[in-house]
Parts: structure tokens; C-alpha cells; sequence
């Protein structure tokens, strides 16, 4: 049992390029969440989903795009990037949301786009 | 919505010495409450978790905290420190259903 698992781990772009962040959870979860962590900044939520088929938008979505086609797989695609996406992404899975689910967090993605 | 309140972003103490990492909350529906910890260059991991009843949770590896309803806090503490404990530390609250909002974490360093 892999929990979840993130690939790429460190990443370089160059402004403008694309690229695509995976994530593949073993445990069967509904829930699956994409967090940015910048310095002082704790985590912020970019876009979860709660099923295949079904994303919605987290609190900083701007300049991402997800797809959840099957219930392993969330990846996070960043289109165009910018010095500003320069961050540690995390993705994240739990059951259900709400109440004491435990979010259980990938090992991070460190981007730097210069 | 809610919000979450870490109130120190660094604490330097020596190894076997007591700490306490603060947390305030602000939120206006009951929440849930977590610490998180997050070991250099690993993903979050959850320390322990206040639900209901008592106050007071502990964790496997001896770090409590003590959910005070008035003061709107959830105080992590620890009576005394290893240096493996060195991590960042998050604070996070969640309504009944609803998202996981994480405070700005504290960076807890051990020095021997």
C-alpha cells in the first residue's frame, strides 16, 4: 500500500512552458485534493475533487487545470507558468470530506519556474 | 468561513527542554481540530485530532494539546523535546463538512 504517491519531485520550467504533476492514490478515496505551501503561507487549497468526473475549484485555482478520470489519478496541470507558481505542491485523499476523515498528503512536488 | 491564527512562525528550544506551539482559530460553526506535522522534505502527516469530549489529546509520541473553547485555541505542547521532533508544524480546522484550512505553521528546531 503506496498511500499517495507524487511524481515528478523537483521540477525547473521555464516561464511559459507547461508541464503536468501526478498524483496516484492506492487506497480507494473519494476525495482528492491538490494544496500549493509557500514560506509563511501554510496551505492553500487549489482544486479538489470529490469523485471521477467531478473537480471544483479551491481557493487559488488561477493558472491550473485538473481532470479526476479514474479514482486513483488527479493530475495537476499548470498551462503557461509563471515565477509566481514557484511553490511545493502537495496532493492529498481522503474517504469523504468533513469531520475527523484523515487527509492523507503525497510526499510534494518542488517547482521552481524561472 | 474559518480562519486559523499560528502565532509563531519559528521556536528555537534545546533538546529536553518543554515548548508549546500556538493556535487560535476563528470560526462561526463547531470545527474540528488537527495538528499536523511535516518532517523535512516529506509530505504533511497527522499528529492527532480533537473531535468532542475531552479537551485534552495526546499523540503516540508524547505532544498533546487542549482544546479551549473560549479562547478559541489548540495549543500544541510537548514537556520535553527530541531532536527528531525538529518539523514544521500546521495547526488546521474543519466544520463538520466542509474543507481543511490550514494555519501559516511553525517551524519547531531542536538544538542539542
Amino acid at each position: 500500500n503506496a498511500g499517495v504517491t507524487q511524481t515528478p519531485k523537483f521540477r525547473i520550467l521555464k516561464i511559459g512552458q507547461s508541464m503536468t504533476l501526478q498524483c496516484t492514490q492506492d487506497m480507494n478515496h473519494n476525495y482528492m485534493y491538490w494544496y500549493r505551501q509557500d514560506p509563511g503561507m501554510g496551505l492553500k487549497l487549489i482544486y479538489y475533487s470529490v469523485g471521477a468526473g467531478i473537480t471544483d475549484k479551491g481557493e487559488v485555482p488561477n493558472g491550473y487545470n485538473v481532470s479526476r478520470s479514474t479514482t486513483e489519478d488527479f493530475p495537476l496541470r499548470l498551462e503557461l507558468a509563471a515565477p509566481s507558481q514557484t511553490s511545493v505542491y502537495f496532493c492529498a485523499s481522503s474517504y469523504y470530506q468533513g469531520g475527523d476523515n484523515e487527509q492523507f498528503f503525497g510526499p510534494g512536488t518542488r517547482l521552481t519556474v524561472l | 468561513a474559518q480562519s486559523v491564527t499560528q502565532l509563531d512562525s519559528q521556536v528555537p528550544v534545546f533538546e529536553e527542554a518543554p515548548v508549546e506551539l500556538r493556535c487560535n482559530y476563528s470560526s462561526s460553526v463547531s470545527v474540528y481540530l488537527f495538528w499536523y506535522v511535516q518532517y523535512p522534505n516529506q509530505g504533511l502527516q497527522l499528529l492527532l485530532k480533537y473531535l468532542s469530549g475531552s479537551t485534552l489529546v495526546e499523540s503516540i509520541n508524547g505532544f498533546e494539546a487542549e482544546f479551549n473553547k473560549s479562547q478559541t485555541s489548540f495549543h500544541l505542547r510537548k514537556p520535553s523535546v527530541h531532536i527528531s521532533d525538529t518539523a514544521e508544524y500546521f495547526c488546521a480546522v474543519r466544520p463538520s463538512y466542509g474543507k481543511l484550512t490550514f494555519g501559516q505553521g511553525t517551524i519547531l528546531t531542536v538544538h542539542p
